[in-house]
Protein backbone atom coordinates (compact mmCIF):
# COMPACT_ATOMS: atom_id res chain seq x y z
CA UNK A 1 0.00 0.00 0.00
CA UNK A 2 1.38 3.51 -0.67
CA UNK A 3 2.12 5.50 1.97
CA UNK A 4 0.45 9.02 2.75
CA UNK A 5 1.47 11.60 4.74
CA UNK A 6 -1.09 14.82 5.91
CA UNK A 7 -0.07 18.11 6.67
CA UNK A 8 -0.44 19.91 9.64
CA UNK A 9 -1.56 16.66 11.97
CA UNK A 10 -4.15 18.98 14.15
CA UNK A 11 -4.99 22.54 14.52
CA UNK A 12 -6.83 24.93 16.95
CA UNK A 13 -8.31 27.75 14.30
CA UNK A 14 -9.70 31.36 15.05
CA UNK A 15 -13.89 31.19 13.19
CA UNK A 16 -13.90 33.05 9.89
CA UNK A 17 -10.10 32.08 8.87
CA UNK A 18 -8.81 29.35 6.56
CA UNK A 19 -6.85 26.51 6.80
CA UNK A 20 -5.31 24.46 3.85
CA UNK A 21 -4.33 20.42 4.40
CA UNK A 22 -1.65 18.89 2.39
CA UNK A 23 -2.14 15.57 1.51
CA UNK A 24 1.31 13.73 0.10
CA UNK A 25 1.76 10.48 -1.52
CA UNK A 26 4.54 8.30 -1.86
CA UNK A 27 3.84 7.08 -5.46
CA UNK A 28 1.74 8.30 -8.22
CA UNK A 29 -1.29 7.70 -7.84
CA UNK A 30 -4.62 8.49 -10.49
CA UNK A 31 -7.45 9.07 -8.10
CA UNK A 32 -7.32 10.80 -4.97
CA UNK A 33 -10.13 11.79 -2.14
CA UNK A 34 -11.10 14.09 0.54
CA UNK A 35 -13.31 12.92 3.44
CA UNK A 36 -15.05 14.54 6.42
CA UNK A 37 -14.99 12.83 9.73
CA UNK A 38 -17.27 14.21 11.92
CA UNK A 39 -16.85 13.79 15.80
CA UNK A 40 -18.05 10.36 16.60
CA UNK A 41 -19.18 9.59 13.61
CA UNK A 42 -18.32 7.74 9.99
CA UNK A 43 -16.51 9.16 7.15
CA UNK A 44 -18.40 11.36 4.47
CA UNK A 45 -16.93 12.14 0.57
CA UNK A 46 -16.17 15.61 0.26
CA UNK A 47 -14.81 15.49 -3.51
CA UNK A 48 -12.24 13.85 -5.46
CA UNK A 49 -9.33 15.32 -6.55
CA UNK A 50 -8.46 15.29 -10.13
CA UNK A 51 -5.46 16.18 -11.45
CA UNK A 52 -5.31 19.09 -14.35
CA UNK A 53 -8.72 20.00 -13.81
CA UNK A 54 -11.51 20.81 -11.47
CA UNK A 55 -12.04 18.67 -7.93
CA UNK A 56 -15.45 16.71 -8.53
CA UNK A 57 -17.66 17.72 -5.24
CA UNK A 58 -20.14 15.49 -3.78
CA UNK A 59 -23.34 16.52 -2.72
CA UNK A 60 -23.77 19.30 0.23
CA UNK A 61 -20.60 20.42 -0.44
CA UNK A 62 -19.14 22.92 -2.61
CA UNK A 63 -15.62 24.66 -4.15
CA UNK A 64 -16.07 28.27 -2.20
CA UNK A 65 -16.01 26.29 0.71
CA UNK A 66 -13.79 23.30 0.29
CA UNK A 67 -11.60 24.37 -2.76
CA UNK A 68 -8.99 21.34 -3.51
CA UNK A 69 -6.07 21.77 -6.24
CA UNK A 70 -3.99 18.80 -7.41
CA UNK A 71 -0.84 20.18 -9.21
CA UNK A 72 0.56 16.78 -9.77
CA UNK A 73 -0.12 12.45 -9.32
CA UNK A 74 1.73 12.45 -5.92
CA UNK A 75 -0.28 15.82 -3.57
CA UNK A 76 -3.25 17.16 -3.24
CA UNK A 77 -4.40 20.12 -0.78
CA UNK A 78 -7.75 21.04 0.53
CA UNK A 79 -9.21 24.32 1.83
CA UNK A 80 -11.55 24.79 4.71
CA UNK A 81 -12.64 28.46 4.09
CA UNK A 82 -13.94 30.66 6.52
CA UNK A 83 -14.20 28.31 8.94
CA UNK A 84 -17.49 27.91 11.54
CA UNK A 85 -17.31 25.37 14.58
CA UNK A 86 -19.24 23.00 12.57
CA UNK A 87 -16.09 22.47 10.09
CA UNK A 88 -14.44 20.74 13.50
CA UNK A 89 -13.79 17.64 12.21
CA UNK A 90 -11.28 15.20 11.17
CA UNK A 91 -10.57 15.59 7.43
CA UNK A 92 -8.74 12.66 5.50
CA UNK A 93 -7.11 11.95 2.57
CA UNK A 94 -7.40 8.57 0.53
CA UNK A 95 -5.44 7.11 -2.89
CA UNK A 96 -6.91 4.29 -5.00
CA UNK A 97 -4.83 1.91 -5.99
CA UNK A 98 -4.97 1.87 -9.23
CA UNK A 99 -7.81 -0.23 -11.43
CA UNK A 100 -8.40 -2.14 -8.23
CA UNK A 101 -10.88 0.26 -6.13
CA UNK A 102 -8.96 -0.04 -2.90
CA UNK A 103 -8.16 2.96 -1.02
CA UNK A 104 -5.45 3.63 1.58
CA UNK A 105 -6.20 6.65 4.08
CA UNK A 106 -3.94 9.55 5.46
CA UNK A 107 -3.63 9.90 9.12
CA UNK A 108 -5.52 12.58 9.46
CA UNK A 109 -5.55 16.19 10.21
CA UNK A 110 -7.87 17.19 13.51
CA UNK A 111 -9.39 20.41 12.95
CA UNK A 112 -10.68 22.36 15.84
CA UNK A 113 -12.69 25.80 14.81
CA UNK A 114 -13.05 27.80 18.13
CA UNK B 1 -27.89 6.47 -4.53
CA UNK B 2 -25.66 3.92 -2.33
CA UNK B 3 -26.88 3.41 1.43
CA UNK B 4 -25.02 1.11 3.57
CA UNK B 5 -26.19 0.47 7.33
CA UNK B 6 -24.20 -1.44 9.85
CA UNK B 7 -24.87 -2.98 12.95
CA UNK B 8 -24.19 -3.38 16.13
CA UNK B 9 -22.84 0.42 16.78
CA UNK B 10 -21.19 -1.30 20.04
CA UNK B 11 -19.52 -4.69 20.62
CA UNK B 12 -18.12 -6.01 23.98
CA UNK B 13 -16.19 -9.54 24.09
CA UNK B 14 -14.30 -11.20 25.87
CA UNK B 15 -10.95 -11.92 24.38
CA UNK B 16 -10.87 -15.03 23.20
CA UNK B 17 -14.61 -15.08 21.50
CA UNK B 18 -15.73 -14.32 18.47
CA UNK B 19 -17.33 -11.23 17.25
CA UNK B 20 -19.23 -10.21 13.98
CA UNK B 21 -19.84 -7.32 12.52
CA UNK B 22 -23.11 -6.70 10.08
CA UNK B 23 -23.57 -4.41 7.01
CA UNK B 24 -26.78 -4.46 4.29
CA UNK B 25 -26.45 -1.79 1.14
CA UNK B 26 -29.12 -1.37 -1.26
CA UNK B 27 -27.16 -0.48 -4.36
CA UNK B 28 -27.44 -3.90 -6.15
CA UNK B 29 -24.99 -2.66 -8.52
CA UNK B 30 -22.64 -2.68 -5.99
CA UNK B 31 -19.50 -5.12 -6.25
CA UNK B 32 -16.91 -3.89 -4.16
CA UNK B 33 -16.44 -4.26 0.01
CA UNK B 34 -13.81 -3.17 2.14
CA UNK B 35 -13.44 -2.92 5.43
CA UNK B 36 -11.76 -0.63 7.16
CA UNK B 37 -10.02 -0.78 11.23
CA UNK B 38 -9.69 2.82 12.62
CA UNK B 39 -7.68 3.24 15.97
CA UNK B 40 -8.09 6.32 17.77
CA UNK B 41 -6.22 8.92 16.61
CA UNK B 42 -5.50 7.42 13.39
CA UNK B 43 -6.74 7.26 9.53
CA UNK B 44 -8.75 3.84 8.97
CA UNK B 45 -6.54 0.96 8.06
CA UNK B 46 -7.87 -1.35 5.21
CA UNK B 47 -8.19 -4.80 6.55
CA UNK B 48 -10.07 -7.01 4.27
CA UNK B 49 -12.10 -6.86 1.29
CA UNK B 50 -14.54 -8.80 -1.29
CA UNK B 51 -15.90 -9.19 -4.23
CA UNK B 52 -18.88 -9.79 -5.77
CA UNK B 53 -17.26 -12.37 -7.50
CA UNK B 54 -16.55 -14.22 -4.52
CA UNK B 55 -18.65 -15.52 -1.26
CA UNK B 56 -16.32 -15.42 1.75
CA UNK B 57 -12.66 -14.77 2.17
CA UNK B 58 -10.22 -15.48 5.15
CA UNK B 59 -7.14 -13.92 6.16
CA UNK B 60 -5.54 -15.31 9.60
CA UNK B 61 -8.45 -14.87 12.31
CA UNK B 62 -10.18 -12.20 10.00
CA UNK B 63 -13.16 -13.34 7.50
CA UNK B 64 -15.74 -11.97 5.41
CA UNK B 65 -18.58 -13.13 3.70
CA UNK B 66 -21.14 -11.85 1.42
CA UNK B 67 -24.31 -12.63 0.29
CA UNK B 68 -25.29 -10.76 -2.78
CA UNK B 69 -29.17 -11.85 -2.96
CA UNK B 70 -29.61 -10.53 0.50
CA UNK B 71 -27.45 -7.65 -0.21
CA UNK B 72 -25.46 -7.95 3.13
CA UNK B 73 -21.94 -9.14 4.10
CA UNK B 74 -20.36 -9.53 7.39
CA UNK B 75 -17.12 -9.15 9.13
CA UNK B 76 -16.06 -12.50 11.63
CA UNK B 77 -13.32 -11.87 13.66
CA UNK B 78 -12.01 -15.49 15.78
CA UNK B 79 -10.30 -15.64 19.25
CA UNK B 80 -10.37 -11.66 19.39
CA UNK B 81 -7.55 -9.90 21.34
CA UNK B 82 -7.08 -6.77 23.66
CA UNK B 83 -5.19 -5.01 20.07
CA UNK B 84 -8.54 -5.46 17.90
CA UNK B 85 -9.93 -3.12 20.16
CA UNK B 86 -11.05 -0.28 17.62
CA UNK B 87 -13.92 1.56 15.41
CA UNK B 88 -14.67 -0.65 12.39
CA UNK B 89 -16.08 0.13 9.28
CA UNK B 90 -17.54 -1.18 6.47
CA UNK B 91 -17.79 0.41 2.62
CA UNK B 92 -19.42 -0.58 -0.82
CA UNK B 93 -18.61 1.08 -4.49
CA UNK B 94 -18.58 0.31 -7.63
CA UNK B 95 -15.78 0.15 -10.50
CA UNK B 96 -17.45 2.52 -12.60
CA UNK B 97 -18.05 5.26 -9.15
CA UNK B 98 -14.82 4.34 -6.60
CA UNK B 99 -16.66 6.30 -4.53
CA UNK B 100 -16.41 4.50 -0.87
CA UNK B 101 -20.12 4.77 0.75
CA UNK B 102 -19.07 3.91 4.67
CA UNK B 103 -21.48 2.14 7.35
CA UNK B 104 -22.18 4.13 10.60
CA UNK B 105 -18.93 2.28 12.13
CA UNK B 106 -18.56 -0.53 14.85
CA UNK B 107 -16.80 0.36 18.11
CA UNK B 108 -15.34 -3.17 19.25
CA UNK B 109 -13.98 -3.67 22.94
CA UNK B 110 -12.57 -6.75 23.41
CA UNK B 111 -11.66 -7.19 27.62
CA UNK B 112 -9.06 -9.43 28.55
Amino acid sequence: SAVISQKPSRDICQRGTSLTIQCQVDSQVTMMFWYRQQPGQSLTLIATANQGSEATYESGFVIDKFPISRPNLTFSTLTVSNMSPEDSSIYLCSVEKYGTGEQFFGPGTRLTVL
Amino acid sequence: GENVEQHPSTLSVQEGDSAVIKCTYSDSASNYFPWYKQELGKGPQLIIDIRSNVGEKKDQRIAVTLNKTAKHFSLHITETQPEDSAVYFCAASTYNTDKLIFGTGTRLQVFP
